[in-house]
């Protein structure tokens, strides 16, 4: 069975940094392009990053490049996404999610989400 | 990348069609046959129910489709049932290498 994890989530300061990962089980992982979405509470879903098959190119929404980082490690099936110069309005519940066709947005398995708190 | 826009909500009853409208922009929707639609029910993970404008993955049932014409796709729903009552997202690939989501939907069953 596909199931896929995040984890890494937890409160931090303004200008702090946070790591999260996201496990991956029960497919190929190196054949599927990784995204991660987020969603502030109460609102709606933002797509903020993906990471294509081998790890050698990655995309970003304006609202984070430059301050966030995605990779992964095919050989223990992980995706991360290393967060800098966070702000409140990063606060959100973060999603991993592979998508069925490369770089679009045909997420057909998404985790359960971990939650960041941007907050002093 | 401006969000693509959806109504804030829509409703209907037990039974009855709707269609929720979700426009984008020619660097967009108008642009690529990449827009899905997922749903997602208060505190969970959203869920697949269209990819690539039309198509349903397995498991989805017959009662959602999708279509597209020009910048602006739509969802359907047939045979209104109270487990539709959720929050449905369009998203769209775009010009810039990026996927853009809607704002969001929240249908209700009355």
């Amino acid at each position: 069975e596909v199931y896929l994890a995040e984890s890494g989530g937890r409160q931090v300061q303004p200008g702090g940094s946070l790591r999260l990962s996201c496990a991956a089980s029960g497919f190929t992982f190196s054949n599927y392009w990784i995204h991660w979405v987020r969603q502030p509470p109460g609102k709606g879903l933002e797509w903020i990053s993906r990471v294509t098959t081998e790890g050698r190119g990655t995309d970003y929404a304006a609202s984070v490049r430059g301050r966030f980082t995605m990779s992964r490690d095919n050989t223990k099936n992980f995706a991360y996404l290393q967060m800098y110069a966070l702000r409140p309005d990063d606060t959100a519940v973060y999603y991993c999610a592979r998508s069925l066709t490369s770089g679009s947005g045909d997420f057909d398995y998404w985790g359960q989400g971990t939650l960041v708190t941007v907050s002093s | 990348q401006s969000a693509l826009t959806q109504p804030a909500s829509v409703s209907g009853s037990p039974g009855q069609s709707i269609a929720i409208s979700c426009t984008g922009t020619s660097n967009d929707i108008g642009g690529y046959d990449y827009v899905s639609w997922h749903q997602q029910h208060p505190g969970k993970a959203p869920k697949l129910l269209i990819s690539r404008v039309s198509n349903r993955p397995s498991g989805v049932s017959d009662r959602f489709s999708g279509s597209k014409s020009g910048n602006t796709a739509s969802l359907t729903i047939t045979g209104l049932q109270a487990e539709d009552e959720a929050d449905y997202y369009c998203n769209s690939f775009t010009s810039s290498h990026n996927v853009v989501f809607g704002g969001g939907t929240r249908l209700t069953v009355l």
